[in-house]
């Protein structure tokens, strides 16, 4: 089945530092989905990018969808600890009659004063 | 809107015993699934339903049932708890096998 990596798998930054985590597909992606998880709750949707090569910005947080649609970014700029939490990735994948929406496995950021 | 929401938010259960956790959601999505999160490994798919009536496996599917009687709930099934199902369970909600997800609270179960 589809495989959905992430790295790193945790970073420590001080605030006001840059951050930035990759998703990787083994398979080519319909779409991606990103993912914020705050110590101790759920996740919450972040934002869905579709085409090839897309950018999307959301306040200091960019995201990117590769070329090839399998692989995505999760940049952010200027850190604050309000950014402290675990980012997901997810794609669908196709499994014959629906889709099933498959995680990759976090970057868990920890924003430090 | 309450969204998904899940019960319990907390369980200790004995190796063996049967429980089951609730998921019900009242956004009218076809679409619902349960995961679970351990440390390191991100949320693997358990079962997953794309309407009432109609379930399939995910990832990590054994020693668990679904079903799925009524658009809203999709209840998860232990059969005979093992301590290698400590984990905290997600229930999600969405229009559709691509869309965005609606997570509820969590179950966070502990089988000692």
């Amino acid at each position: 089945g589809q495989q959905v990596m992430q790295i790193p798998q945790y970073q420590h930054v001080q605030e006001g530092e840059d951050f930035t985590t990759y998703c990787n597909s083994s398979t080519t992606l319909s779409n991606i989905q990103w993912y914020k998880q705050r110590p101790g709750g759920h996740p919450v949707f972040l934002i869905q990018l579709v085409k090839s090569g897309e950018v999307k910005k959301q306040k200091r947080l960019t995201f990117q969808f590769g070329e090839a649609k399998k692989n995505s970014s999760l940049h952010i700029t200027a850190t604050q600890t309000t950014d402290v939490g675990t980012y997901f990735c997810a794609g669908p994948e196709w499994a014959g009659t629906a889709s099933k929406l498959t995680f990759g496995t976090g970057t868990r950021l920890q924003v430090t004063l | 809107n309450a969204g998904v929401t899940q019960t319990p938010k907390f369980q200790v259960l004995k190796t063996g015993q049967s429980m089951t956790l609730q998921c019900a959601q009242d956004m009218n999505h076809e679409y619902m699934s349960w995961y679970r999160q351990d440390p390191g490994m991100g949320l693997r798919l358990i079962h997953y339903s794309v309407g009432a009536g109609i379930t399939d496996q995910g990832e990590v599917p054994n020693g668990y049932n679904v079903s799925r009687s009524t658009t809203e709930d999709f209840p998860l099934r232990l059969l005979s708890a093992a301590p290698s199902q400590t984990s905290v369970y997600f229930c999600a909600s969405s229009m559709g096998g691509n869309t965005e997800a609606f997570f509820g609270q969590g179950t966070r179960l502990t089988v000692v």
